[in-house]
């Protein structure tokens, strides 16, 4: 259980272009998913806090016209890269929160990211 | 600002040596913390957090909140423990917003 998908898992677009990146969590619904980042060889660094039905919260320094995230079902979560530049080619990576085996703790469980590469 | 800092980027060991992989953190609350692993090619993954007190996979962190430090423990590194590890906090106990440190590479040699 807790298993969480991300679509696509690569992606090569050409500079301009919007690419949207797709999170499911497949057998648990999730009130709450995150967006991270993920530069080669660094840590993962949070870019927002999507929330079903209501607005995503971004983190400082994150432009919200650049990267739309949209929540609309407890089990979908978006991440739209518009107008894409090759300094937005990283790993991209989503989270869902959801209980743990027990049912006794939430806890983030995480997709296999997105790598996108922005020609 | 809440930061983790894990000092060692790589850690080489022999297999059936011990491991420590140092995590500190620094947070005026209290705060959640947890390790997560990456095996190659896989996803990251909940390792343990220190308000479950649990031993997985052999592996055991304490918290020092004096130290603030919250170091991950191995007695004998085994082949498969080969991965890469994080460290992250939470600020609270809902697992909210995750804040991780670069990670540390672990390498155990046969």
């Amino acid at each position: 259980g807790a298993v969480v998908s991300q679509h696509p898992s690569w992606v090569i677009c050409k500079s301009g272009t919007s690419v949207k990146i797709e999170c499911r969590s497949l057998d648990f619904q999730a009130t709450t998913m995150f967006w991270y980042r993920q530069f080669p060889k660094q840590s993962l660094m949070l870019m927002a806090t999507s929330n079903e039905g209501s607005k995503a919260t971004y983190e400082q320094g994150v432009e919200k016209d650049k990267f739309l995230i949209n929540h609309a079902s407890l089990t979908l979560s978006t991440l739209t890269v518009t107008s894409a530049h090759p300094e937005d080619s990283s790993f991209y990576i989503c989270s869902a929160r959801g209980w743990d085996k027990r049912g006794t703790q939430e806890t983030q469980y995480f997709g296999p990211g997105t790598r996108l590469l922005v020609l | 600002a809440q930061r983790v800092t894990q000092p060692e980027k790589l850690l080489s060991v022999f297999k059936g040596a011990p491991v420590e992989l140092k995590c500190n953190y620094s947070y005026s609350g209290s705060p959640e913390l947890f390790w997560y692993v990456q095996y190659s090619r896989q996803r990251l993954q909940l390792l343990l957090r220190h308000i479950s007190r649990e031993s997985i996979k052999g592996f055991t962190a304490d918290l020092n909140k004096g130290e603030t430090s919250f170091h991950l423990k191995k007695p004998f590194a085994q082949e498969e423990d080969s991965a890469m590890y994080y460290c992250a906090l939470s600020k609270s106990y809902n697992t909210d917003k995750l804040i991780f440190g670069t990670g540390t590479r672990l390498q155990v040699f046969p």
